[in-house]
């Protein structure tokens, strides 16, 4: 399975800042999924981010509080903007495995706290 | 619309006693994949299995087990004389083929928090 690695592993922020976190794989990876786990909660879909072409949003998140990068095969971000405390969560990102796309490794994830 | 149900919030059992997890998927594809993870304390999210829509055949890994019904669009998780370590919340998922290949993302059930007492 791919190797995913995620900056920073947590973060406190203060409400109304931007933080941006990045997921890197150890190799090349068509599609690469970001996602948000609330407190307590399950696993929710934020974006799809193929390389190449603009993200794809799930409905009730947005491009402007989730822009989301991808430069290349192996590598992605996501910020979340003008933070408030409801955006406490675990970010996580996954990727495709490489023997069957259809396998989804997720990395360690990151930990965001607003205050 | 997809959707997965985890109707177990909880379950808790005494170690060596076999377990079942239920899950319940909604979708209207016929082409289709199944996941369950496991998120043990410590936060990580660990791939257990993936089923494909088109293999109905049970599969049995150690003291893991997995049941696929159609007839019921369930995917149910069995562990076979449970441990402490086996403690963790557990997560069905299902995503959908995307017409050029590949699949989409995952959408979650909302978890079954599994006790193994020593």
């Amino acid at each position: 399975s791919a190797v995913i690695s995620q900056k920073p592993s947590r973060d406190i922020c203060q409400r109304g800042t931007s933080l941006t976190i990045q997921c890197q794989v150890d190799s090349q990876v068509t599609m690469m999924f970001w996602y948000r786990q609330q407190p307590g909660q399950s696993l929710t879909l934020i974006a799809t981010a193929n390389q190449g072409s603009e993200a794809t949003y799930e409905s009730g998140f947005v491009i402007d509080k989730f822009p989301i990068s991808r430069p290349n095969l192996t590598f992605s971000t996501l910020t979340v903007s003008n933070m408030s405390p409801e955006d406490s969560s675990i970010y996580l990102c996954s990727v495709e495995g490489e023997l069957s796309y259809n396998e989804q490794f997720f990395g360690p994830g990151t930990r965001l706290t607003v205050l | 619309a997809q959707k997965v149900t985890q109707a177990q919030t909880e379950i808790s059992v005494v170690e060596k006693e076999d377990v079942t997890l239920d899950c319940v998927y909604e979708t209207r594809d016929t082409t289709y994949y199944l996941f369950w993870y496991k998120q043990p304390p410590s936060g990580e999210l660990v791939f257990l299995i993936r089923r494909n829509s088109f293999d109905e055949q049970n599969e049995i890994s150690g003291r893991y087990s997995w049941n696929f019904q159609k007839s019921t669009s369930s995917f149910n998780f069995t562990i076979t004389a449970s441990q402490v370590v086996d403690s963790a919340v557990y997560f069905c998922a299902l995503s959908e083929a995307l017409k050029g290949g590949g699949a989409d993302g995952l959408t979650f059930g909302k978890g079954t928090h599994l006790i193994i007492q020593p």
